[in-house]
């Protein structure tokens, strides 16, 4: 089975804080993926990539970086936290044949 | 841009009867459709994924139609379980590993 773990399932941090959130998948998955979910606007899609050092912007990657130095390991970076990113973050994975995804538990963020 | 829509928002049904599903998007040309389950507060799990090139998929008590022409997608659950209640996504796939997502269906089962 694919297995995709993140690094916290809550978080709780101070306003101009930096934010890392961890994500780590155990197939050897090409591509792997950001997304943020809220109430009313489902998920969207901040950054994915598409091999180590690869990484393209997604529909709301304002606000975010990330970084991905190995295969297995995708991070999503929060420069300088603020309120309206509290939400709920999740990390998907797809092999490069097909994009069926696989997703991770989700981190509840919650920025104070 | 791709657009989908899943009505209705939410479902209560009593156990045993058959759930349906639907999702409709608006570009038929999509590579794959996948449909996901979310318990509150927890990740996507994926359900079923139906390639392009393919009507359905089957597991288990699911099954998932696909017509492009018409731009539908239908996830069928028999006999559902108090179990099953959750919210149900649907997914379309485009070329660029991008996956454009549904609101979502909530469903319960009542006991």
């Amino acid at each position: 089975d694919v297995k995709v773990t993140q690094s916290s399932r809550y978080l709780v941090k101070r306003t101009g804080e930096k934010v890392f959130l961890e994500c780590v998948q155990d197939m050897d998955h090409e591509n792997m993926f950001w997304y943020r979910q809220d109430p009313g606007l489902g998920l969207r899609l901040i950054y994915f990539s598409y091999d180590v050092k690869m990484k393209e912007k997604g529909d709301i990657p304002e606000g975010y970086s990330v970084s991905r130095e190995k295969k297995e390991r995708f991070s999503l970076i929060l420069e300088s936290a603020s309120t309206n990113q509290t939400s709920m973050y999740l990390c998907a994975s797809s092999p490069w044949t097909y994009n069926e995804q696989f997703f991770g538990p989700g981190t509840r963020l919650t920025v104070l | 841009k791709q657009e989908v829509t899943q009505i209705p928002a939410a479902l209560s049904v009593p156990e045993g009867e058959n759930l349906v599903l639907n999702c409709s998007f608006t570009d038929s040309a999509i590579y794959n459709l996948q449909w996901f389950r979310q318990d509150p507060g927890k990740g996507l799990t994926s359900l079923l994924l139906i390639q392009s090139s393919q009507r359905e998929q089957t597991s288990g008590r699911l099954n998932a139609s696909l017509d492009k022409s018409s731009g539908r997608s239908t996830l069928y659950i028999a006999a559902s379980q108090p179990g099953d209640s959750a919210t149900y996504l649907c997914a379309a796939s485009s070329n660029d590993y991008k996956l454009s997502f549904g609101a979502g269906t909530t469903v319960t089962v009542r006991a």
